[in-house]
């Protein structure tokens, strides 16, 4: 059974670096791509990022200067890390799965930036 | 970036009715488009893809169709568990971009 579930702090203040984990089950990482995508409050999807199967990565270029993903392949997490965090970045982030669309998604965490 | 445009944000319909919800893209983008439905405390969930292919377990009374800018999402004889936000979702370039989402409501 496919499941994956993000992890993270739910506050953070202004100016510092967001750090999310995805923890998938039921495949390897090694086998399929995970997505990290951003929701604002009541708004649509901002999709972030992807961690290839291979270990490369794509990225948004809205966010291309301040984000990085990365893996533990061993783990099987999947990392996300965001610098210089302003209070747009509220929202709740989710991890998904899949070639370029979605097969299973997390259900999300929300991530507050205030001070 | 393609902007995928969900004119209607909000839609309401009894059970047994049909409804369709549609989504345009602001450059043609072939097939390469799939469809989500978010309920509340669950997680999203994929219902179609390359416009109109079921993912495994969705119910046959949703179907998928257009191509190139303007795509549809139908569901037939609507059923109760079928309300929630309906999200489109391009995939034909990067960055992949979403439409804002159709709400449904079941009367």
């Amino acid at each position: 059974q496919v499941q994956l579930k993000e992890s993270g702090p739910g506050l953070v203040q202004p100016s510092q670096t967001l750090s999310l984990t995805c923890t998938v089950s039921g495949f390897s990482l090694t086998s399929y791509s995970v997505h990290w995508v951003r929701q604002h409050s009541g708004k649509s999807l901002e999709w972030m990022g992807r961690m290839w199967s291979d270990g490369d990565t794509s990225y948004n270029s809205a966010f291309t200067s301040r984000l990085s993903i990365s893996r533990d392949t061993s783990k099987s997490q999947v990392f996300l890390k965001m610098n210089s965090l302003q209070t747009e970045d509220t929202g709740t982030y989710y991890c998904a799965s899949g070639p370029y669309y979605f097969d299973y998604w997390g259900q999300g965490v929300m991530v507050t930036v205030s001070s | 970036d393609v902007q995928m445009t969900q004119s209607l944000s909000y839609l309401a319909a009894s059970p047994g009715e049909s409804v369709s919800i549609s989504c345009k893209a602001s450059k043609s983008i072939s097939n390469y488009l799939a469809w989500y439905q978010q309920k509340p405390g669950e997680a999203y969930k994929l219902l179609i893809y390359s416009g109109s292919t079921l993912q495994s377990g969705t119910p046959s009374r949703f179907s998928g169709s257009g191509s190139g800018t303007d795509f549809t999402l139908t569901i037939r004889s609507l059923e109760p568990e079928d309300f929630g936000l309906y999200y489109c979702q391009q995939y034909y370039e990067k960055p992949l971009t979403f439409g804002s989402g159709t709400k449904l409501e079941i009367k």
